[in-house]
């Protein structure tokens, strides 16, 4: 079965910085590039970041260039967020996924409340 | 960055009907593109990529198709069960961007 497993989120003050991880179980994380997707609340999807298998292709979304970082850790299936300068615009459900034929694999999010 | 344009932001219809969503994109994105269906406090589920190719699983009333920069998203007989917001994300170029999302509701 697949997993995906989002934590690290909360509620965190205007500036202030968190890390998002995800625990992937049941795919070949290794040779997989890893996504994350954020919502607003009531709002669309949003894509925010992604990795190659390797870590050698990154990309961001301009509202998070120089203030996110993503990361990976093949030998413990893991993917990071790290989010730093956050903004009360950054309040949303962070997802996790997968990219084979599309996201085709989800975890069920963690939620990032920014606010003071 | 591609902005991708999605219409309508919502429709109504019935069981049964046929509905298209389109998203056209600001510049070509050859086939790189995948369509989305999430129900409410629900993960995404992907139901296309490659703009024309169905996820497995997923059933066949769903069907993409792309002309230039336009793509569209057809369901050909709603189902109960389709009644969701979609939308389409192209896997182009960095940053990679969705569609504001289509809301379809029961009329």
């Amino acid at each position: 079965e697949v997993q995906l497993v989002e934590s690290g989120g909360g509620l965190v003050q205007p500036g202030r910085s968190l890390r998002l991880s995800c625990v992937v179980s049941g795919i070949n994380f290794p040779d997989s590039a890893m996504h994350w997707v954020r919502q607003a609340p009531g709002k669309g999807l949003e894509w925010v970041s992604c990795i190659n298998w390797n870590s050698n292709s990154i990309g961001y979304a301009d509202s998070v260039k120089g203030r996110f970082t993503i990361s990976r850790d093949n030998a413990r299936n893991s993917l990071y967020l790290q989010m730093n300068s956050l903004r009360p615009e950054d309040t949303a459900l962070y997802y996790c996924a997968r990219w084979l034929a599309g996201l085709d694999s989800w975890g069920r999010g963690t939620l990032v409340t920014v606010s003071s | 960055a591609i902005q991708m344009t999605q219409s309508p932001s919502s429709l109504s219809a019935s069981v049964g009907d046929r509905v298209t969503i389109t998203c056209r994109a600001s510049q070509g994105i050859r086939n790189d593109l995948s369509w989305y269906q999430q129900k409410p406090g629900k993960a995404p589920k992907v139901l296309i990529y490659a703009a024309s190719s169905l996820q497995s699983g997923v059933p066949s009333r769903f069907s993409g198709s792309a002309f230039g920069t336009d793509f569209t998203l057809t369901i050909a007989g709603l189902q109960p069960e389709d009644f969701a917001t979609y939308y389409c994300l192209q896997d182009y170029s960095y940053p990679w961007t969705f569609g504001q999302g289509t809301k379809v509701e029961i009329k």
